[in-house]
This record gives C-alpha cells, sequence and structure tokens, in this order.
C-alpha cells in the first residue's frame, strides 16, 4: 500500500455521461497530481494541487475539471466522456510542490471504460 | 522534442542477469531530476530510484543503480541480478526546475521480461 487511496478503482460508463474520481494523498503531502495514462499517449500529466489551490496545468481537456479539498483529498472530473476518455486515472502526492529526492507516490490508478 | 526519449520498447533479459534500460533527456534546466518508474502487470507504478542534476554520484537503491551521464544527457537504469518478479514496465521521468513548475515528465516507458 503506498499510501495514496484512489477509487473506485474500476468505472465502467457510457458516453456522454459525468464521473467523479476520487483521490486521498498519503499522510503529510500536500501535494496532488493527476494523470491519464493510455496505451497512444503515454502518461500524460492532466493537473497538480499544491495545498487547495491549482499549481499548474498539463494536457487537460475543459470537459474535465479538479478540485483539491480543505481535507487534502482531490476529485477529477469527467465529463460529456468519450469513447478516447477510456484509460487509467492515476493520483500522485508529493510532501512539497517539487517532490523532492523521494519521488512521487501514486496511488494504484482508476480504470475508466467509456462504453 | 520529447523531453524523455525512452528507444527500447522490450527488452528481454536472463534471471540472474544484469540489464540497462535506456533513457535519454532534454533539458535547458541546470537544476532537474530524474526518476525511475516500475508499473507491474498490476498497474500501480512504483517510485525505484532518484537522480538530482547536481549529485557528483550515481544513484543506486539495492539492485537498481542509475548510470548518470550529464554531458550525453542520459539517465540509465541499471538492474542487477534480474528476478522474475522484476517483468514489467519501466518509466524514466524528469522533473525540471522552476521553469518546468516542477512537474514530472514520462517517457514511453520500455517492457521488461525477465525469463527464467
Amino acid at each position: 500500500d503506498s499510501g495514496v487511496t484512489q477509487t473506485p478503482k474500476h468505472l465502467i460508463t457510457a458516453t456522454g455521461q459525468r464521473v467523479t474520481l476520487r483521490c486521498s494523498p498519503r499522510s503529510g503531502d500536500l501535494s496532488v497530481y493527476w494523470y491519464q495514462q493510455s496505451l497512444d499517449q503515454g502518461l500524460q500529466f492532466l493537473i497538480q494541487y499544491y495545498n487547495g489551490e491549482e499549481r499548474a496545468k498539463g494536457n487537460i481537456l475543459e470537459r474535465f475539471s479538479a478540485q483539491q479539498f480543505p481535507d487534502l483529498h482531490s476529485e477529477l472530473n469527467l465529463s460529456s466522456l468519450e469513447l478516447g476518455d477510456s484509460a487509467l486515472y492515476f493520483c500522485a502526492s508529493s510532501v512539497d510542490r517539487s517532490g523532492g529526492d523521494h519521488g512521487y507516490t501514486f496511488g494504484s490508478g482508476t480504470r475508466l471504460t467509456v462504453v | 522534442a520529447q523531453k524523455i526519449t525512452q528507444t527500447q520498447p522490450g527488452m528481454f533479459v536472463q534471471e540472474k542477469e544484469a540489464v540497462t534500460l535506456d533513457c535519454t533527456y532534454d533539458t535547458s534546466d541546470p537544476s532537474y531530476g530524474l526518476f525511475w518508474y516500475k508499473q507491474p502487470s498490476s498497474g500501480e507504478m512504483i517510485f525505484l530510484i532518484y537522480q538530482g542534476s547536481y549529485d557528483q554520484q550515481n544513484a543506486t537503491e539495492g539492485r537498481y543503480s542509475l548510470n548518470f551521464q550529464k554531458a550525453r544527457k542520459s539517465a540509465n537504469l541499471v538492474i542487477s541480478a534480474s528476478q522474475l518478479g522484476d517483468s514489467a514496465m519501466y518509466f524514466c521521468a524528469m522533473r525540471e526546475g522552476p521553469e518546468g513548475s516542477y512537474i514530472p515528465t514520462f517517457g514511453r516507458g520500455t517492457s521488461l521480461i525477465v525469463h527464467p
């Protein structure tokens, strides 16, 4: 157990629907990162939050949004889902904004299948 | 341009042998960090090793070592005495300093298969 908890582990939904992925960072970590892993795009950075505030944005679609709550857990909202959104979504956390030299701790991911 | 390049889509190694997984990177930032992660078939991403751009010595963590050649912008992972459980995808990643906002960028990965 890495200490980063992602729920649900698997999600199957239809096109056009909206889903919410949840992430609880490792205890003491203030920074949360969301990544999308697909076969054709590899691991793509979506968005980072640090202590409740958006810190950096990557290749995140306008249909996607995220937030980090006061208890530091984060949610990634995906709406108007398309078949191409099917992927493994990872949450990672680090103690500060830079990740230090201990790496980023990843959760086990949420596998989203859009049918 | 790709920031992280892993040129070996797949590698095969005999159990107990050593294997080197290649990683080259591209950055103009003097301050950066390099990471290697392992992703077994179960899907989780496991941190293996870290090398800072100012570190004078190559990083080592148990059977893992990072062959850091700064002038060549190379950060190869060496796994000694391979085990069957080492079969997995391996990802190289780089975190750049302030201009890169410290966000790690990942390579496409190398699939390693360890044969008995």
